[in-house]
């Protein structure tokens, strides 16, 4: 099965540090997205990349967060000096381009502590 | 601000009952409404999907049915199963060059009891 993969799975950190996730879309997918769910809560847009070009990012990802997307093939998020508020769990997704199908990875959950 | 808003919030059935999840929107650019399904520590998946021009689309067990005049929009899972627990979320996106960002309701926590 050549589904999204994400990774970590979880991760706990402490406020002000940094953490990275890495996302795996489907290999024949050009359009990447992230969201972030919390408890309770349905899935929230946070950026969206169409190959390598970050086409949008809500006015949720502060600006201690970046996302890439090298080459077009996996991302990255990055969240810089983590909060509390940060924890959540971070779903990346795939789809190609004009199908409004999205594919979602297992997402990584974070807890700042 | 929550676009697509979501009832109830949990619901328990019956093995073999129906259960019926609604939603409702406003903006009416959104042309494009699918059900996700999550299973705990899961991502969501696709379950189906219906655009305004029809009123209803049904796929085995699960029907959407469409209300473009109520803006509203309904699932309904025909003889529950226990296998179908799991956290269902509608969705809508608007069409054109938008069309990749989709809005989730906040879901509902579905218990089939066997």
């Amino acid at each position: 099965d050549t589904g999204v993969s994400q990774d970590p799975r979880h991760k706990i950190t402490k406020r002000g540090q940094n953490v990275t996730f890495r996302c795996d879309p489907i290999s024949e997918h050009n359009r990447l997205y992230w969201y972030r769910q919390t408890l309770g809560q349905g899935p929230e847009f946070l950026t969206y990349f169409q190959n390598e070009a970050q086409l949008e990012k809500s006015r949720l990802l502060s600006d201690r967060f970046s996302a890439e997307r090298p080459k077009g093939s996996f991302s990255t998020l990055e969240i810089q000096r983590t909060e509390q508020g940060d924890s959540a769990m971070y779903l990346c997704a795939s789809s190609l381009v004009a199908q409004r199908k999205l594919f979602f990875g297992s997402g990584t959950q974070l807890s700042v502590l | 601000q929550q676009q697509v808003k979501q009832s109830p919030q949990s619901l328990i059935v019956q093995k073999g009952g129906i259960s019926i999840i609604n939603c409702a929107y406003e903006n009416t650019a959104f042309d494009y409404f699918p059900w996700y399904q999550q299973f705990p520590g899961k991502g969501p998946a696709l379950l189906i999907a219906i655009r305004p021009d029809v009123s209803e689309k049904k796929e085995g067990r699960f029907t959407i049915s469409f209300n473009k005049s109520a803006k509203q929009f309904s699932l309904h899972i025909m003889d529950s199963q226990p296998g179908d627990s799991a956290t269902y979320f509608c969705a809508a996106s608007i069409r054109g060059e938008y069309d990749y960002k989709l809005s989730f309701g906040a879901g509902t926590t579905v218990t089939v009891r066997a």
